[in-house]
């Protein structure tokens, strides 16, 4: 009954892959995130989505591009990876029906790129 | 958003309470306290928040001050799994919004 999930956990591949990291939530929600925690434990903002159309798209190269196919999947695929791109990347949602509007956050994927 | 100050990080001893303050001299009239936390290697998790009024949930209670300028979050009896890494931000009540981390406060509780 995991309210939001990541696949995988853990992700090692080599520069230059394509690769891509799924989320799904299964709490109703209508909006959906995606942030970055880098190596020195601040995490930010990279997009956004409501109802499946992107709101947010914070100064992230192109190579990122987020996939939305329904309200409950919000997936990133990197194209070229680089090593700047090793960090953990944080799945989260949210309901803008609800007045408390907190934000349920996934168990992470830790990327390593070598 | 508005700006916030923390401590980097506190101590407290299991079974006592933690008080973690945060500053946010800025804050307009619209924008709320959030208090998230991350426990290490995990999602952020919330934890409680409020507007003007201080609040209780089964985690935490939140005590803000009159003029709004600051506020407490209390955890009134740390345990050991309170070990976390706590944010409190400033923000304008809407579900479309993503959230702002600053660099938090890192809680160690000693057994």
């Amino acid at each position: 009954d995991t309210a939001v999930s990541q696949t995988p956990k853990y992700l090692v591949t080599q520069m230059g892959n394509d690769k891509s990291i799924k989320c799904e939530q299964n709490l109703g929600h209508d909006t959906m995130y995606w942030y970055k925690q880098d190596s020195k434990k601040f995490l930010k903002i990279m997009f956004s989505y409501n109802n499946k159309e992107l709101i947010i798209n914070e100064t992230v190269p192109n190579r990122f591009s987020p996939k939305s196919p329904d309200k409950a999947h919000l997936n990133l695929h990197i194209n070229s990876l680089e090593l700047g791109d090793s960090a953990v990347y944080f799945c989260a949602s949210s309901s803008t029906e609800r007045s408390l509007n907190e934000q349920f956050f996934g168990p992470g994927t830790r990327l390593t790129v070598l | 958003d508005a700006k916030t100050t923390q401590p980097t990080s506190m101590d407290c001893a299991e079974g006592r309470a933690a008080n973690l303050p945060c500053n946010h001299s800025t804050i307009s009239g619209n924008e709320y306290v959030y208090w998230y936390r991350q426990i290490h290697s995990q999602g952020p998790q919330y934890i409680i928040h409020g507007l003007k009024n201080n609040e209780t949930n089964e985690m935490a209670s939140l005590i803000i001050t009159e003029d709004r300028k600051s506020s407490t979050l209390i955890l009134p009896h740390a345990t050991l799994r309170d070990t976390a890494v706590y944010y409190c931000i400033v923000r304008v009540e809407t579900g479309r919004r993503a959230l702002t981390f600053g660099s938090g406060t890192r809680l160690q509780v000693q057994p």
